[in-house]
C-alpha cells in the first residue's frame, strides 16, 4: 500500500528523444508527487511536483503527466539533452506528513 | 549559500564500532530527516523530526539512534554497526510539512557508509 512502483530501471535515449519514466502507487491517500533528479555524488534535487488535483504540469523541457483513475504518474522529459544523464525518482507523500516513499530509481543516459 | 551539511563524506568501519554521522542546515528548518539509499531500493526515511527535541521513526529505524538538541542539527548514530547498514545516507531538511507544496525536500550529499 505504502509502495510506488517505478520503470523503466534505466534509460537510454538520444540526444534531442523523449525521455519517460513511469510510476504507479496503490495508496489513494498520497497528496504530493514529487520527482526528485540525482546527479553521481549528490543528493537528490526536487524537479518537479504535481497534486493529484491536476493532471499535467509543465516546467520548461519538464512535464508530469498525472492520471488518477488509474493511479500513475509519469515524467516525460523532452528534447533530451546529455545533461540531463542522472538518475530520476517518483515519490510521493501523504497528507501532513514529512515523509516521502520514493521510486527505486531510473538511471537515463543521453547520448549525443 | 543555502545547503544542508553531512560529514563525513566517506567512511569505512569495523562491525559494533560506534560512529555519529552529522548533518547541519543552514536554512532554520523545522522538519529535518534520515534516508538511506541501496540499489533497487531506491530511498527510504530512517527517522525523522518535526523540531528540537521532537523525533520520531520512519520505515526503516532499527539500529540507528537519532538526536535533534539544536534546531541546525540532527546526527545520525549507529551504536553497533553491521555490515547490513552498508549504504549511502542522506540528511533532509525542509521548511513545512511537504504537503503544503511549497517547501521541498533539500537533501545534503551523501555519506557513503561501508561496515566490515
Amino acid at each position: 500500500q505504502q509502495q510506488v512502483k517505478q520503470s523503466p530501471q534505466s534509460l537510454i535515449v538520444q540526444k534531442g528523444g523523449i525521455s519517460i519514466i513511469n510510476c504507479a502507487y496503490e495508496n489513494t491517500a498520497f497528496d504530493y508527487f514529487p520527482w526528485y533528479q540525482q546527479f553521481p555524488g549528490k543528493g537528490p534535487a526536487l524537479l518537479i511536483a504535481i497534486r493529484p488535483d491536476v493532471s499535467e504540469k509543465k516546467e520548461g523541457r519538464f512535464t508530469i503527466s498525472f492520471n488518477k483513475s488509474a493511479k500513475q504518474f509519469s515524467l516525460h522529459i523532452m528534447d533530451s539533452q546529455p545533461g540531463d544523464s542522472a538518475t530520476y525518482f517518483c515519490a510521493a507523500s501523504m497528507p501532513d506528513t514529512d515523509k516521502l516513499i520514493f521510486g527505486t530509481g531510473t538511471r537515463l543516459q543521453v547520448f549525443p | 549559500e543555502a545547503q544542508v551539511t553531512q560529514n563525513p563524506r566517506y567512511l569505512i568501519t569495523v562491525t559494533g564500532k560506534k560512529l555519529t554521522v552529522t548533518c547541519s542546515q543552514n536554512m532554520n528548518h523545522e522538519y529535518m530527516s534520515w534516508y538511506r539509499q541501496d540499489p533497487g531500493l531506491g530511498l527510504r526515511q530512517i527517522y525523522y523530526s518535526m523540531n528540537v527535541e521532537v523525533t520520531d521513526k520512519g520505515d526503516v529505524p532499527e539500529g540507528y539512534k537519532v538526536s535533534r538538541k539544536e534546531k541546525r542539527n540532527f546526527p545520525l548514530i549507529l551504536e553497533s554497526p553491521s555490515p547490513n547498514q552498508t549504504s549511502l545516507y542522506f540528511c533532509a531538511s525542509s521548511r513545512d510539512l511537504l504537503s503544503s507544496y511549497n517547501s521541498p525536500l533539500h537533501f545534503g550529499n551523501g555519506t557513503r557508509l561501508t561496515v566490515t
